[in-house]
């Protein structure tokens, strides 16, 4: 059973224009949601994160949104760039991460076009 | 600032062969995580150091896996008798003990069993 579900596995935006990424929960008890960028044949690098005790966390192009009651978390791109074009994974962990291990999502292949 | 480093960076074994990936993390990070990532899918958990405490281990980590990290610092993770569904990248991360827990991604070693 998924606890974290990226239901689309695939977007494509044209360059200057938004991306929002989705990401879908189940388990309530997760309290830090993290985004994480991928690049073929490279780890995940680390972009954002939000901790449950806030709706909206911004670092410069991307903001990140969090429904708690939607069990909702997105993350917007703006503008978009050639260059952020790449698999994007949400992950999600328990108490602040204290727990030990992230669940992730499956990814997200985004496609930006010049 | 150097990262969480990994070696080697790509493996090719033959089944029924045993191997084994060395993960250094960030200097400062006293966690230590391994997860596994296959074709399609998000990084799944493997197993979590904090010091040299294992302290937790998925259903993933099978008898034939073992993971190390003698002194706190850097860690191994050995497969013995590898088998073809091994065949995956292998990725560590490190955190530090600050909350919340961001995990930082090394750049993954790609094992193929042959």
């Amino acid at each position: 059973d998924q606890q974290v579900k990226q239901n689309s596995p695939s977007l494509s935006v044209q360059e200057g224009r938004i991306s929002i990424l989705n990401c879908d929960y189940t388990n309530s008890m997760f309290d830090y949601f993290l985004w994480y960028k991928k690049y073929p044949a490279e780890g995940p690098t680390f972009l954002i994160s939000i901790s449950s005790i806030k709706d909206k966390n911004e670092d410069g192009r991307f903001t990140v949104f969090l429904n708690k009651s939607a069990k909702h978390l997105s993350l917007h791109i703006v503008p978009s760039q050639p260059g952020d074009s790449a698999v994007y994974f949400c992950a999600a962990s328990l108490k602040g991460g204290s727990q030990g291990n992230l669940i992730f999502g499956k990814g997200t292949k985004l496609s930006v076009k010049p | 600032d150097t990262g969480v480093s990994q070696n080697p960076r790509h493996k090719i074994t033959k089944r029924g062969q045993n191997v084994t990936f060395r993960c250094d993390p960030i200097s400062e990070h006293n966690r230590l995580y391994w997860y596994r990532q296959t074709l399609g899918q998000g990084p799944e958990f493997l197993t979590y150091f904090q010091n040299e405490a294992q302290l937790e281990k998925s259903r993933l980590l099978s008898d034939r896996f073992s993971a190390e990290r003698p002194k706190g610092s850097f860690s191994t993770l050995e497969i013995q008798r590898t088998e073809q569904g091994d065949s995956a990248m292998y990725l560590c991360a490190s955190s530090s003990p600050q909350w919340p827990d961001t995990q930082y991604f090394g750049p993954g070693t790609r094992l193929t069993v042959l």
